[in-house]
């Protein structure tokens, strides 16, 4: 089942601005995280948020998380070239450590 | 350290044949997980182990797919007969700590024709 929903399907920037992709989710979690995927380098993983913090950093890459809303979001600060990708979130809803993921947002970065 | 590693990295069989694709996590992490992603979508779960037991493997589909992990570490995925629809990625992840992050191989591409 899909848990989490990411927002926009697709993305198209120039380089050099500013990333936002949304998530939503429908069940109370354990925490939230962000994947990348690209053909080079597979999926990987980003950032991790728990249910009880509201923000994270991480070099370029600020994510948020408002529980109360089921919403989170991955902003991508000063966009490279490198960071054309789709983005997943994905949710850590149950005692079994299992990951329910969205379809991604598929991000575009024009030189 | 180096990292989850799977082969074949492409595959492609016709419908009804048999195929098996194997996975070794990171040294020493417990749990291991086998994806499918359908192409446009986010991975889907099929089955995760803790050591060499099950843990869920409720969207195996079990009349064609199997799966186990011997000894704990390394595991292997089957489909016997493959199907159109199974065309895909298929993905093994391990974890190191609970509810940490997963680390993923690259991936199988399947295609069935």
């Amino acid at each position: 089942s899909q848990q989490g929903e990411e927002d926009p399907q697709a993305l198209s920037i120039q380089e050099g601005e500013n990333a936002t992709m949304n998530c939503s989710y429908k069940t109370s979690i354990n925490n939230l995280q962000w994947y990348r995927q690209n053909s080079g380098r597979g999926l990987v993983h980003l950032i991790l948020i728990r249910s009880n913090e509201r923000e994270k950093h991480s070099g370029r890459l600020r994510v948020t998380l408002d529980t109360s809303k089921k919403s989170s979001s991955l902003l991508i600060t000063a966009s490279r070239a490198a960071d054309t990708a789709s983005y997943f979130c994905a949710t850590d809803v149950d005692s079994n450590y299992q990951l329910i993921w969205g379809a991604g947002t598929k991000l575009i970065i024009k030189p | 350290e180096a990292g989850v590693a799977q082969s074949p990295r492409y595959k492609i069989i016709e419908k009804r044949q048999s195929v098996a694709f194997w996975c070794n996590p990171i040294s020493g992490h417990a749990t291991l997980y086998w994806y499918q992603q359908i192409l446009g979508q986010g991975p889907k779960l099929l089955i995760q182990f803790q050591n060499n037991g099950v843990v869920d493997d409720s969207q195996l589909p079990k009349d064609r797919f199997s799966a186990e992990r011997l000894k704990g570490v390394d595991s292997t995925l089957k489909i016997q007969p493959a199907k159109l629809e199974d065309s895909a990625v298929y993905l093994c992840a391990s974890v190191s700590r609970w509810r940490g992050e997963q680390y993923f191989g690259p991936g199988t591409r399947l295609t069935v024709t």
